[in-house]
């Protein structure tokens, strides 16, 4: 069953630094990824998506990187800002099914 | 441009009342429509989606039910709600071609008590 309080990952950044968030997807088979961003009681934020025919595809001050060979998604964000401080969580797709990730939590520190 | 819209954004009820959600999207014809629910520190969990009108495919059977009485209006319903159907509730919406793009409402934080 589900607990309550689970605590996530947590990713600590300075501010003006660049950030990496980390994804591993279950089904080598998925053919579309999307990262988004989640702020405290607010619904998730498209930020990016790609196809898996790609392995890179930049964003304004993101990046996301796919490594199909150890099904790893990444989103790189260049000079974190407070306003970065967030869940981020990926979601990939295969036969039109998205299945989601659980998210990292992303605090920037001044 | 597309918007949608989810309401309302937080909702206390009693156990064994009734529940009603309602999300709508502007600006596209023919969406696929969904209903998540997050539960803290989790994966989003799929409810419902609907890829027309009156069309519904339940993911988990559950004390929820879903309409989609017009072609952007998507509803999620109860006839009495549970102490475990608190959560946070997220409408989306993909457009045509299915798998592609989802984009999220602002999400009902519903508190059963």
């Amino acid at each position: 069953g589900e607990s309550v309080g689970l605590h996530l990952p947590t990713l600590s950044v300075q501010e003006g630094d660049n950030s990496i968030i980390n994804c591993a997807y279950s089904n080598s088979a998925s053919d579309y990824f999307i990262w988004y961003k989640q702020e405290s009681g607010k619904g998730p934020q498209f930020i990016i998506d790609i196809r898996s025919n790609m392995d890179k595809r930049q964003g304004q001050r993101v990046t996301v990187l796919l490594n199909k060979t150890v099904k790893h998604l990444s989103l790189q964000i260049a000079a974190t800002q407070p306003g970065d401080s967030a869940v981020y969580f990926c979601a990939e797709t295969l036969w039109g099914k998205f299945q989601f990730g659980a998210g990292t939590q992303v605090v920037v520190t001044p | 441009s597309q918007t949608i819209h989810q309401w309302p954004a937080t909702l206390v009820q009693p156990v064994g009342s009734p529940l009603s959600l309602e999300c709508t999207v502007e600006g596209t014809s023919n969406p696929n429509l969904y209903w998540y629910r997050q539960a803290a520190g989790r994966g989003l969990q799929l409810l419902f989606y609907s890829v027309g009108i009156g069309q519904i495919s339940s993911e988990v059977p559950q004390n929820l039910s879903a309409s989609r009485p017009q072609d952007r209006q998507f509803i999620l319903s109860s006839k009495k709600l549970l102490l475990s159907d608190s959560g946070f509730y997220l409408c989306a919406w993909s457009p045509g071609q299915f798998g592609e793009k989802l984009f999220f409402g602002s999400g009902t934080q519903l508190s059963v008590l």
